[in-house]
């Protein structure tokens, strides 16, 4: 069965710093793996999407990448602002991309 | 574009009743799915319908029924609501394929469901 982790479970950074959230998952037969956000009270929104095949996608401050072999990922977020407070979750498909299975979550503070 | 849209947003029930939360996207997706969300158990399947005319168990399918209407809509009824599924429901819809968006999830707002 594919468990998902991610580590830390929370975190507080100062407003301009770069970080780091990680993703782990049990069992390499990927089809992709999904970054999203989710605001207190709101659904989730996708961020990044990464195919099986590819090693890492970008968009704008936010960089994933994905290593199958050793069942991880990360997400990099440049320049940290207040507004990127949020939680952040991680899920990983199999089947053809159905059977999406989620982390538990980091939850992101950034301080003005 | 609306996306994905549920309905209601906020519930309240007693034990026993039934209810039926509904869900429509409106980008032509093929797949669609019911997950509960749950302090500490994060987000867990419920069912999902991968197209149109099919339905299939996730995680957690007890208590739960589904009706997947037309390639819109995807509805999740609760038939005698018990305080264990007091969560968060959370309906979603992707497209399959190929493509850049292809496997994207994109997700409703939720609904606050209590069952007392």
């Amino acid at each position: 069965k594919q468990e998902v982790t991610q580590i830390p479970a929370a975190l507080s950074v100062p407003e301009g710093e770069n970080l780091v959230l990680n993703c782990s998952f049990t069992d390499s037969a990927i089809y992709n793996l999904q970054w999203f956000r989710q605001d207190p009270g709101k659904g989730l929104t996708s961020l990044l999407l990464i195919q099986s095949s590819q090693r890492e996608q970008t968009s704008g401050r936010l960089n994933a990448s994905l290593d199958k072999s050793s069942g991880r990922s990360t997400l990099y977020i440049a320049a940290s602002q207040p507004g990127d407070s949020a939680t952040y979750l991680c899920a990983v498909s199999r089947n053809y991309g159905q059977n999406f299975v989620f982390g538990p979550g980091t939850r992101l503070s950034v301080l003005p | 574009n609306a996306g994905v849209t549920q309905t209601p947003k906020f519930q309240v029930l007693k034990t026993g009743q039934s209810m039926t939360l509904q869900c429509a996207q409106d980008m032509n997706h093929n797949s669609m799915y019911w997950y509960r969300q749950d302090p500490g158990m994060g987000l867990r399947l419920i069912y999902y319908s991968a197209s149109e005319g099919t339905t299939d168990k996730g995680e957690v399918p007890n208590g739960y029924n589904v009706s997947r209407l037309n390639k819109r809509e995807f509805s999740l009824r609760l038939e005698s609501a018990a305080p264990s599924q007091t969560s968060v429901y959370f309906c979603a819809s992707k497209l399959t394929g190929t493509g850049v968006y292809q496997g994207k999830l994109f997700f409703g707002s939720g609904t606050q469901l209590s069952v007392l």
